[in-house]
């Protein structure tokens, strides 16, 4: 079983509507949770940080349930812009900032 | 302030060569890695690197080998190229992990490798 599990999609979705990726992690040690988004061929780039108490940032809202070792990352009002790939990552500390990545799930917004 | 930069971009190379890729960063950055990224498999950490001189294996380090003899470089080596070898290969790099600090790799534009 992978450490870090995401559904691939793709999702496709109309402009405007909200949609939500889910992401499941086996390894109650880890310690810090993000999003990254990741252009087709192109290099990963951190989308947000994933806290504990849940975040927001604008469109975006970041969860985190620890008892459940599940985070999620909901974006409301999709724009065309938001088509990427997401990826689902952890870490623990002391162990040299190694980040270990879901599979990744692709979002296609449609006019 | 170019970042994480990668050479070379593209590469083919036939079965059995060897090559060196190169990842260079600008941020003071004490900690690098090398990632390798397939389709359907997300990235895998290959090697990385805690700072100048160190190296650790990583999630898939067969096959590799790296070098970190200066903080802004971190070098990955084939020596011995095989298909299996096909991939995305992306560089990172961070500063410290510390609990409570926001934290970021970022990532160079990658190196797109096809063995025959």
């Amino acid at each position: 079983r992978k450490e870090v599990e995401q559904d691939p999609g793709p999702f496709n979705v109309p402009e405007g509507a909200t949609v939500a990726f889910n992401c499941t992690y086996s390894n109650s040690a880890s310690q810090s949770f993000f999003w990254y988004r990741q252009d087709c061929r192109k290099e990963p780039k951190l989308l947000m940080s994933v806290y504990s108490s849940g975040n927001e940032d604008g469109r975006f809202t970041a969860q985190l349930n620890r008892a459940s070792q599940y985070i999620s990352l909901l974006i409301r009002d999709s724009k065309l812009s938001d088509s990427a790939t997401y990826l689902c990552v952890v870490t623990h500390y002391n162990q040299g900032g190694k980040l270990i990545f879901g599979q990744g799930t692709e979002l296609s917004v449609k006019p | 302030n170019a970042g994480v930069t990668q050479t070379p971009k593209f590469r083919v190379l036939k079965t059995g060569q060897s090559m060196t890729l190169l990842c260079a960063q600008d941020m003071n950055h004490e900690y690098m890695y090398w990632y390798r990224q397939d389709p359907g498999m997300g990235l895998r950490l290959i090697h990385y690197s805690v700072g100048e001189g160190t190296t650790a294996k990583g999630e898939v380090p067969d096959g590799y080998n790296v070098s970190r003899l200066k903080k802004q470089n971190f070098l990955l080596g084939l020596e011995s190229a095989a298909p299996s070898q096909t991939s995305v290969y992306f560089c990172a790099s961070s500063s410290i992990l510390l609990a409570g600090d926001p934290y970021e790799q970022y990532f160079g534009p990658g190196t797109r490798l096809t063995v025959t």
